[in-house]
C-alpha cells in the first residue's frame, strides 16, 4: 500500500518565479494538509483540503494557494517566490471512510531552494 | 490547540528505555495527545496518541497523567534507528491542524 507520494523531491527556483508541488495521498485518505518546514524548525501548517475545498488555513500569505482534485490528490502553488520560501514542503493525508484515527501520514517532502 | 513543552534534547543508551516527557497544562477535554517523530530528512511519522487512558502499540507506550496536564512517551528498548526529533502535539483529531513545537531531539548511543 503506497503511502503519501510527493513530487518533485527537490527543485531550485529563482526569486520571483512560481512553483507547483504535487501530492498523492495514501490510499483511502480524503484529506490533504500542507506544511512548510524551515531548516532546524518544526513544520508549520499552511492549509488543509477536504472535498476539494480549503477547510483550514494557517498564517501564510495569499501567495500560497492550493487545489484538491476529485481523486483527492493535491497541489501547492507558491507565486512570487522569496528567498525565505526555501524550505521542506510536506504533504500529509488523513481521513477516509472506515479509517481508524491513526493520525496523519506524511510524505517525504519536496525540498525547495530559492536562489 | 494547547501549547506543549518538551525538553530540547535527551540521550539514551541503546537497549534501554527512552522516556520522553511532555507538558500540556492547558489541554482541553476534547484534545488528544499525539506523538510524532521525524528522522533526519524524512517526513514526520505517527507514533501513538491517547485521550485519557494509557496506550500501547508496537512502537511505544503513552502514559498520560490523571489530570492530563502531562504525558510520557516510552520507547521500551531504544535502538540507534530511534534517533530522531520527537514531537508531542495536542489536537482534536485528524481534521485538526498539527501545531509542531521544537520537539525533543533524542540521541541513542551505543
Amino acid at each position: 500500500d503506497a503511502g503519501v507520494t510527493q513530487s518533485p523531491t527537490h527543485l531550485i527556483k529563482t526569486r520571483g518565479q512560481q512553483v507547483t508541488l504535487r501530492c498523492s495521498p495514501k490510499s483511502g485518505h480524503d484529506t490533504v494538509s500542507w506544511y512548510q518546514q524551515a531548516l532546524g524548525q518544526g513544520p508549520q501548517f499552511i492549509f488543509q483540503y477536504y472535498e476539494e475545498e480549503e477547510r483550514q488555513r494557517g498564517n501564510f500569505p495569499d501567495r500560497f494557494s492550493g487545489h484538491q482534485f476529485p481523486n483527492y490528490s493535491s497541489e501547492l502553488n507558491v507565486n512570487a517566490l522569496l528567498l525565505g520560501d526555501s524550505a521542506l514542503y510536506l504533504c500529509a493525508s488523513s481521513g477516509g471512510t472506515g479509517s481508524a484515527n491513526y493520525g496523519y501520514t506524511f510524505g517525504s517532502g519536496t525540498r525547495l531552494t530559492v536562489v | 490547540d494547547a501549547k506543549t513543552t518538551q525538553p530540547p534534547s535527551m540521550d539514551c543508551a541503546e537497549g534501554r528505555a527512552a522516556n520522553l516527557p511532555c507538558n500540556h497544562s492547558t489541554i482541553s477535554g476534547n484534545e488528544y495527545v499525539y506523538w510524532y517523530r521525524q528522522i533526519h530528512s524524512q517526513g514526520p511519522q505517527y507514533i501513538i496518541h491517547g485521550l485519557k487512558n494509557n496506550e500501547t502499540n508496537e512502537m511505544a507506550s503513552l502514559i498520560i497523567t490523571e489530570d492530563r496536564k502531562s504525558s510520557t512517551l516510552i520507547l521500551p528498548h531504544a535502538t540507534l534507528r530511534d534517533t530522531a526529533v520527537y514531537y508531542c502535539i495536542a489536537c482534536t483529531g485528524t481534521a485538526s491542524k498539527l501545531t509542531f513545537g521544537t520537539g525533543t531531539r533524542l540521541q541513542v548511543t551505543l
